[in-house]
């Protein structure tokens, strides 16, 4: 079976701090692909990455940046200089691809504080 | 790029009475479509697996007669919440894969906050 778990359930961070949001996955999957999604409060799920199991190259892209480290099943995330737009929950997910729906962790919410 | 719509985005209807949410990828054929239900301050949970034309594939745990799922085109798929309670008050959600499904493509639609009185 397939999990995602996201140990931070709340972050709270100032203003331009760095923060870093941990996802963890279990699979036995050898080709699966890991996402990540912001979800602010108005619901709709924000796409910001998706990675292939045989890509395990970090990222970035403006502020945002990946960290994948296949020896660690670990997928994290880390927002530079964090402003307060990026006040949202944040869901890292997991599929083994094909028709295969999403598996989500239970989210870490991100608190920007100006 | 890949465009879901769901619809109604909010839905406010009394006890005992049914709701439809549709959802419709825009601009690709769905061959597959997912329900999600996200309880507040809670992770998406998958509700069921709908493919077109045949019949849907529920998780353990929801009811198929409560929940009923058709996908009856490859760019339509209804989710009726029948005799709603106000414990089924939920933000329900769609996905939709596209016929490439080598690429993996999920779009989400933007969502259908349902509460029941």
């Amino acid at each position: 079976a397939q999990k995602v778990t996201q140990a931070q359930t709340e972050i709270s961070v100032v203003e331009k701090e760095d923060v870093t949001l941990d996802c963890v996955y279990e699979t036995r999957d050898t080709t699966y692909y890991l996402f990540w999604y912001k979800q602010p409060p108005s619901g709709e799920l924000v796409f910001l990455i998706r990675r292939n199991s045989f890509d395990e190259q970090n990222e970035i892209s403006g502020r945002y940046s990946w960290n994948f480290q296949k020896s660690t099943s670990s997928f994290n995330f880390t927002i530079t200089a964090s402003q307060v737009v990026d006040s949202a929950v944040y869901f890292c997910a997991l599929t083994g691809g094909g028709n295969t729906p999403l598996v989500f962790g239970k989210g870490t919410r991100l608190s920007v504080i100006a | 790029g890949a465009v879901v719509s769901q619809h109604p985005s909010w839905v406010i209807c009394k006890s005992g009475t049914s709701v439809k949410i549709e959802c419709r990828s825009l601009d690709f054929q769905a061959t597959t479509m997912f329900w999600y239900r996200q309880f507040p301050k809670q992770s998406l949970m998958l509700m069921a697996t709908s493919n077109e034309g045949s019949k849907a594939t529920y998780e353990q745990g929801v009811e198929k007669d409560k929940f009923l799922i058709n996908h009856a085109s490859l760019t339509l798929s209804t989710l009726t919440v029948t005799s709603a309670h106000p414990e089924d008050s939920s933000f329900y959600i769609c996905s939709a894969q596209g016929a490439d499904s080598g690429a993996n493509v999920l779009t989400f639609g933007a969502g259908s906050r349902l509460t029941v009185l």
